[in-house]
C-alpha cells in the first residue's frame, strides 16, 4: 500500500504570495492532519480534517487554511506569505478519527519564503 | 496543555553501541508514538506505544503510563540510525499530536 504523498516536495515563494500544498493519504485513511516544523518552534499542529470537515485547528493565523475532498485528499493554503512561514510542512493520515489512531506521515513539503 | 520533554537533546555514539532515549510527559496520554526523522525530513513511525513494551528488531520501547515516561532503546546502533527521534503524545483526546523537541542522534562509523 502506498504511503502518504505530498506535492510539491520543494517550493520557493516570495513574501506576499500565496501557496497551496497537497496531501494524498494512505488508501482507506479518512483523517488528514497538517503540521508545521521550524527550527525555532519544532513540530506544531496546524489542523485536522475528517469527512471533508475541519475538526480541529491549531494556534495559527487565519492566513493558514485547508480543505479536504471527498476522496480524503487534502490541501492547505497559506496566503500573504511571510518570511516566518518558511518551514517543512508535514501531512499525516490515519484510518479513522480518534486519539488512539496511529498517524502516518508523508515526506513533507519544504517551503522557502524569500 | 500537556508538556513533552525529551532527553538527551543530542547523542553521539560509535557504531555498535547501545542507547536509551527518554520521553517525559506531564499528564496521562491516549496516544504515544515514537518517530525517526530521516535526513530528508520524513517522519518514520517506530512505535505506537501508549503503554507497555514493544520490540522491533534492534529497537524496543517501553512506556510506563503511571509514571508518565517512555523509553526508546536502540541496540547495536548503525550509521543509518542517525537522525532525530521524536516522541509525540495526545493527552486530552484532542486528536492532535504534541511533539517533544527531539533527540538528535549521530552514529559514527
Amino acid at each position: 500500500k502506498a504511503g502518504v504523498t505530498q506535492t510539491p516536495r520543494y517550493l520557493i515563494k516570495t513574501r506576499g504570495q500565496q501557496v497551496t500544498l497537497s496531501c494524498s493519504p494512505i488508501s482507506g485513511h479518512r483523517s488528514v492532519s497538517w503540521y508545521q516544523q521550524t527550527p525555532g518552534q519544532g513540530l506544531q499542529f496546524l489542523f485536522e480534517y475528517f469527512s471533508e470537515t475541519q475538526r480541529n485547528k491549531g494556534n495559527f493565523p487565519g492566513r493558514f487554511s485547508g480543505r479536504q475532498f471527498s476522496n480524503s485528499r487534502s490541501e492547505m493554503n497559506v496566503s500573504t506569505l511571510e518570511l516566518g512561514d518558511s518551514a517543512l510542512y508535514l501531512c499525516a493520515s490515519s484510518q479513522q478519527r480518534g486519539p488512539q489512531e496511529t498517524q502516518y506521515f508523508g515526506p513533507g513539503t519544504r517551503l522557502l519564503v524569500l | 496543555g500537556i508538556q513533552v520533554e525529551q532527553s538527551p537533546p543530542d547523542l553521539i555514539l560509535q557504531e555498535g553501541a547501545n542507547s536509551t532515549l527518554r520521553c517525559n510527559f506531564s499528564d496521562s496520554v491516549n496516544n504515544l508514538q515514537w518517530f525517526h526523522q530521516n535526513p530528508w525530513g520524513q517522519l518514520i513511525n517506530l512505535f505506537y506505544i501508549p503503554s507497555g513494551t514493544k520490540q522491533n528488531g534492534r529497537l524496543s520501547a517501553t512506556t510506563v503510563a503511571t509514571e508518565r515516561y517512555s523509553l526508546l532503546y536502540i541496540s547495536s546502533s548503525q550509521t543509518t540510525d542517525s537522525g532525530v527521534y521524536f516522541c509525540a503524545v495526545d493527552g486530552d483526546s484532542s486528536y492532535k499530536l504534541i511533539f517533544g523537541s527531539g533527540t538528535r542522534l549521530l552514529v559514527r562509523p
